[in-house]
């Protein structure tokens, strides 16, 4: 079965350290890659999206991901974190023939410590 | 341009009774979805379209009904409401006439079953 996954339910960053959120995906064919991120009480925002082309995207707020084929992964990045990033953060996947669907991870809690 | 707008914010109902939850997008957007969100879940599609008049059962489409008479509108439908459908519910669209792909979402419906 196609899967998605975020194998951390929460991540703890201190703030200006850079910060990595995890996600690994079981889909076959060439899937597209989104990440979304969550703030309380409020719906998804989109933050960015690989389809094809160069592994590094970048995206909203300063956050960027990169796309590995190999490992079916597809982290979200961010250099120098802020007390603002502090959300829940969503990895979807696309697969191919679709019709538009997407498949959701289980999401990460993201905390950044002043 | 509003986006993705649900109604209502909150709502709380009896075992049995029924309610719908609407959703309505300004995007000229073609795909509609909706999904529920459970506590430490990712999202659950319900049920999606294409465009209107036409709809498909999604992932979790039990004790649930939608139609979709306008581009525009894509009300869900809880029939005999139940514990196990206290979630929260989300609307999202998509335009697959564009490259874009990303899902806009509503800010959702909270909806608790007692």
């Amino acid at each position: 079965a196609q899967s998605v996954a975020q194998p951390e339910d929460q991540v703890n960053v201190a703030e200006g350290n850079p910060l990595t959120v995890k996600c690994t995906y079981s889909v076959s064919g060439n899937p597209y890659l989104f990440w979304y991120v969550q703030y309380p009480n409020r719906g998804l925002q989109f933050l960015l999206k690989y389809i094809t082309g160069d592994n590094l995207v970048k995206g909203s707020y300063g956050f960027e991901a990169e796309f590995n084929k190999s490992q079916t992964s597809f982290h979200l990045k961010k250099p120098s974190a802020l007390v603002s990033d502090s959300a829940l953060y969503f990895c979807a996947v696309r697969p191919p023939d679709s019709n538009y669907q997407l498949i959701w991870g289980a999401g990460t809690k993201l905390i950044i410590k002043p | 341009n509003a986006g993705v707008t649900q109604t209502p914010k909150f709502r709380i109902l009896k075992i049995g009774q029924s309610m719908t939850l609407q959703c309505t997008q300004d995007m000229n957007h073609n795909y509609m979805y909706w999904y529920r969100q459970d506590p430490g879940m990712g999202l659950k599609l319900i049920y999606y379209s294409v465009g209107a008049g036409i709809t498909d059962k999604g992932e979790v489409p039990n004790g649930y009904n939608v139609s979709r008479s306008t581009t525009e509108d894509f009300p869900l439908r809880l029939e005999l409401a139940a514990p196990s459908q206290t979630s929260v519910y989300f609307c999202a669209s998509t335009d697959s006439g564009r490259a874009s792909h990303e899902q806009y979402f509503g800010p959702g419906t909270r909806l608790t079953v007692t």
